[in-house]
């Protein structure tokens, strides 16, 4: 009940793509869905979040999309560039209570130039 | 506004020996989490803290691990004795009262015990 699933576990792109990133988790009372982005030796950075009460968040180059029915939450990074090569991990979590984060298993993503 | 730190960053023992980890949140948030990040996976929560008190330490390996978070501010994680499978990235983070569900990282400490 307290999974996340996370896939694929890796994905290559070409510059300027688009890298989709695919979250499962089965305990509907998560209300909170935040990406990180973690480089090597780093620890994980707040990308962007969602509520399960809208469908879609865009912060410039980053979307999730959500589905409360199918439980399910993606990552869009459009125009893909190098510098986004790093370890995304999806999480969720309880926002009232600030309670922990449930981690999935993460993505290394590679941009290729 | 300074970020989470961490230190030592690095650490390498052998099994039975101890180890601790220092960790000082964000200036002001009342939250302090303690996650463990086992190469190629997601970090587990092992303790929150909010304030000086204990919130949820379900996940911690009570008979090995302890955590103290003293005067409310920051944070010793220690490891007594250490076995093999305790090799990870130990991650400290922290988040405000206004804003709870938004949790910061500082860099980590890598451990390996061989």
């Amino acid at each position: 009940q307290q999974q996340v699933k996370q896939s694929p576990q890796s994905l290559i792109v070409q510059k300027g793509g688009i890298s989709i990133i695919n979250c499962a988790y089965e305990n509907t009372a998560f209300d909170y869905f935040p990406w990180y982005q973690q480089f090597p030796g780093k620890g994980p950075a707040l990308l962007i979040a969602i509520r399960p009460d809208v469908s879609e968040k865009k912060e410039g180059r980053f979307t999730i999309s959500f589905n409360k029915s199918a439980k399910q939450f993606s990552l869009h990074i459009m125009d893909s560039q190098p510098g986004d090569s790093a370890t995304y991990f999806c999480a969720a979590s309880y926002q009232t209570s600030g309670s922990r984060l449930t981690f999935g298993e993460g993505t290394q993503l590679t941009v290729n130039p | 506004e300074a970020g989470v730190a961490q230190s030592p960053r690095y650490k390498i023992i052998e099994k039975r020996q101890s180890v601790a980890f220092w960790c000082n949140p964000i200036s002001g948030h009342a939250t302090l989490y303690w996650y463990q990040q086992i190469l190629g996976q997601g970090p587990k929560l092992l303790i929150q803290f909010q304030n000086n008190g204990v919130v949820d330490d379900s996940q911690l390996p009570k008979d090995r691990f302890s955590a103290e978070r003293l005067k409310g501010v920051d944070s010793t994680l220690k490891i007594q004795p250490a076995k093999l499978e305790d090799s990870a990235v130990y991650l400290c983070a922290s988040s405000s009262n206004r804003r709870s569900y938004e949790q910061y990282f500082g860099p980590g400490t890598r451990l390996t015990v061989t």
